[in-house]
């Protein structure tokens, strides 16, 4: 099956830095990477996703960078927020669509 | 429109003890699906379904079953509970399987002494 891995585990940058998170992925097959954010104690909610045919997206503050060849995705965010505080998780699904592969998770810490 | 709703909140079992987590949602979501979250380990899959009467095993499926009789609900069930079993429980829905949300429930805190 796939196998997603995240890093870092943990990242802490001053208010108004940028955060980059980035995923690794196995199975080539994977043509959907959403980005899910989890405040403590919360649900993870959805907060971007790119699919295999883009190599950018970006949303306000926050984008994901995809390259397929080297199976690789990133997750940045600028000019960050004490709200951007939260556990950041990637996934991975592949065409036929009945799994996420889940990241470990990055715990990201914006200090004021 | 609740979306998707988990029972209960929290629960302390008794090594050998059985329970069920109610999991619904009312978005009429064919996908559903029951992830465990241990600390440092990610989200990971124990069942998912693609519709009614149907279910299929995930990543970490022992010691659990499922059942989806209906579109709505998706109930798990922890057979002779084991303190590997502590976690936090999620289940999540989503319309299809392929390029769509999940939309996760509050989760389930576990703890088995």
């Amino acid at each position: 099956g796939e196998n997603v891995e995240q890093h870092p585990s943990t990242l802490s940058v001053q208010e108004g830095d940028s955060a980059v998170i980035k995923c690794t992925y196995s199975d080539s097959a994977s043509n959907y990477f959403p980005w899910y954010k989890q405040e403590l104690g919360k649900r993870p909610q959805l907060i971007i996703d790119i699919r295999s045919n883009v190599g950018e997206k970006k949303d306000q503050r926050i984008a994901v960078t995809l390259n397929k060849t080297a199976k690789h995705f990133s997750l940045h965010i600028t000019e960050t927020q004490p709200e951007d505080s939260a556990v950041y998780f990637c996934a991975a699904s592949t065409n036929t669509g009945n799994q996420f592969y889940f990241g470990t998770g990055t715990s990201l810490t914006v200090i004021p | 429109n609740a979306g998707v709703t988990q029972t209960p909140k929290f629960r302390i079992l008794k090594i050998g003890q059985s329970m069920t987590l109610q999991c619904a949602q009312d978005m009429n979501h064919n996908y559903m699906y029951w992830y465990r979250q241990d600390p440092g380990m990610g989200l990971k899959l124990i069942y998912y379904s693609v519709g009614a009467g149907i279910t299929d095993k995930g990543e970490v499926p022992n010691g659990y079953n499922v059942s989806r009789s209906t579109t709505e609900d998706f109930p798990l069930r922890l057979e002779l509970a084991a303190p590997s079993q502590t976690s936090v429980y999620f289940c999540a829905s989503s319309r299809t399987g392929q390029y769509t949300e999940a939309f996760f429930g509050q989760g389930t805190r576990l703890t088995v002494v």
